[in-house]
């Protein structure tokens, strides 16, 4: 079975450009979360869908981050502009039912220069 | 009090040791629990459900102490290969069931 699929892999850029980091979650699961991870903060969940719709984004840390899931097998997180403390590693999960655990993609590792 | 607390580490350990990790939460009304191991650069991976009556696989044992809110992740005859660090997560009650993961503990098994 597929897991949760991420993409790009890594990704280099210049502040200020906007990036796209895209999630196709496993087929089935009906919620999806996207984290942050950095050595001083740890994971930090940024943004929970619930069936496509946003249930909470409260860890969505400012106005230049945004996340959308148009449906229930694709979601994008977009940074723009882009900044040199956006530099982490974004993973995205999925899971099927509250009580059951979240399944992660391998992660986007984001370098802002 | 931080809602998922757990101790960092490192644990060092000898191969063949029992270590014993505790994660300890605040939401007296959490509804699930899990462990997950992380390895260096890598996605968080489940490693297993913990269970009320507390469960086992193979060599790891959970546990759920609703009174005290801790959960514990138990290891014995610790192998080189579970050197990671060791994540802890609780769900919140609600419809929503939003995680919070712990900031992980870290074991290092030595020869």
């Amino acid at each position: 079975d597929a897991g949760v699929i991420q993409s790009p892999r890594h990704e280099v850029t210049e502040m200020g450009q906007e990036v796209t980091l895209r999630c196709k979650p496993i087929s089935g699961h009906n919620s999806l979360f996207w984290y942050r991870q950095t050595m001083m903060r740890g994971l930090e969940l940024l943004i929970y869908f619930n069936n496509n719709v946003p249930i909470d984004d409260s860890g969505m840390p400012e106005d230049r981050f945004s996340a959308k899931m148009p449906n229930a097998s694709f979601s994008t997180l977009k940074i723009q502009p882009s900044e040199p403390r956006d530099s982490a590693v974004y993973f995205c999960a999925s899971r099927t039912g509250g009580g059951q655990p979240q399944h992660f993609g391998d992660g986007t590792r984001l370098s802002i220069l | 009090r931080k809602e998922v607390e757990q101790d960092p580490g490192p644990f060092n350990v000898p191969e063949g040791a029992t270590v014993a990790f505790n994660c300890t939460y605040s939401n007296s009304a959490s509804q699930s629990f899990f462990w997950y191991r992380q390895d260096c650069r890598k996605e968080p991976k489940l490693l297993m459900s913990v269970y009320s009556s507390g469960n086992e696989d193979g060599r790891f044992t959970a546990q759920l102490n609703r009174a005290s809110q801790y959960i514990s992740l138990l290891i014995r005859d610790s192998k080189l290969s579970d050197s990671a660090t060791y994540l802890c997560v609780v769900n919140g009650k609600g419809g929503s069931y939003i995680p919070t993961f712990g900031r992980g503990t870290s074991l290092i098994v030595h020869p």
